[in-house]
């Protein structure tokens, strides 16, 4: 079964700096994806990024990039300019690339704090 | 309009109350799941269905059951609800086939407390 750990409960940044969220995964599959969301106060869930594990460029979805390092099993989220609209709990997600397989494996999350 | 709804978005019930969440959703997708998050965790699948006549049991079923009424209507009942089911309750939605694979569609959540 896969495994998605984020060792970082909590995380500060100030305002306009650079902050990066730590995610690793265990998995024995070879085609998977992987995926930040973002849980603000408001409870939704929003996708910040995705990378497919095929690809060796790392996303990049404006001020959002991660730093995918497929053979250390590390997904990262760095997020630059960091601005008060921010602040929220950040999931690090892994979905399998076996179209039967079904379920997305959640990290316990990362609450960011973005002090003015 | 959103494209998964859920409802409704807050309830409190007393144990052993039969409890219906339901979400419904516009953006055509074959599979549906229903997650549930506690307090500092993730999220974890209760039940998935690939399409109205295929329906799965996630990592955490017991105590739930599912009804897919519909392509677009994806329904998670509490026979008898007890107060550790007190939870966010999220529907998602994907495309089948290869993109049941890709990005999944939240709903904006149920709050339930079972008292």
């Amino acid at each position: 079964a896969q495994t998605v750990t984020q060792s970082q409960p909590e995380m500060s940044v100030q305002e306009a700096e650079t902050v990066t969220l730590s995610c690793t995964y265990d998995t024995s599959e070879s085609d998977y994806y992987l995926f930040w969301y973002k849980q603000p106060p408001s409870r939704q869930m929003i996708l910040v990024i995705r990378q497919e594990a095929y690809k060796q460029q790392n996303a990049t979805e404006n001020r959002f990039s991660v730093n995918f390092q497929k053979a250390a099993k590390s997904f990262s989220l760095k997020i630059s300019d960091s601005q008060l609209g921010d602040a929220a709990m950040y999931f690090c997600a892994y979905r399998s690339g076996n179209t039967n397989a079904g379920k997305s494996t959640f990290g316990d999350g990362t609450t960011l704090t973005v002090k003015p | 309009d959103a494209d998964v709804t859920q409802t409704p978005r807050n309830r409190i019930t007393k144990t052993g109350k039969r409890i219906m969440l339901e979400c419904s959703q516009t953006k055509g997708h074959d599979r549906m799941y229903w997650y549930r998050q506690d307090p500092g965790l993730g999220l974890r699948l209760i039940y998935y269905s690939f399409d109205v006549k295929d329906i799965n049991k996630g990592e955490i079923s017991d105590g739930y059951s599912v009804s897919r009424q519909a392509q677009a209507k994806f329904s998670l009942s509490l026979e008898s609800a007890i107060p550790n089911q007190t939870a966010l309750y999220f529907c998602a939605t994907t495309p089948g086939g290869a993109g049941g694979t890709d990005t999944q569609y939240f709903g904006p959540g149920t709050r339930l407390t079972v008292l």
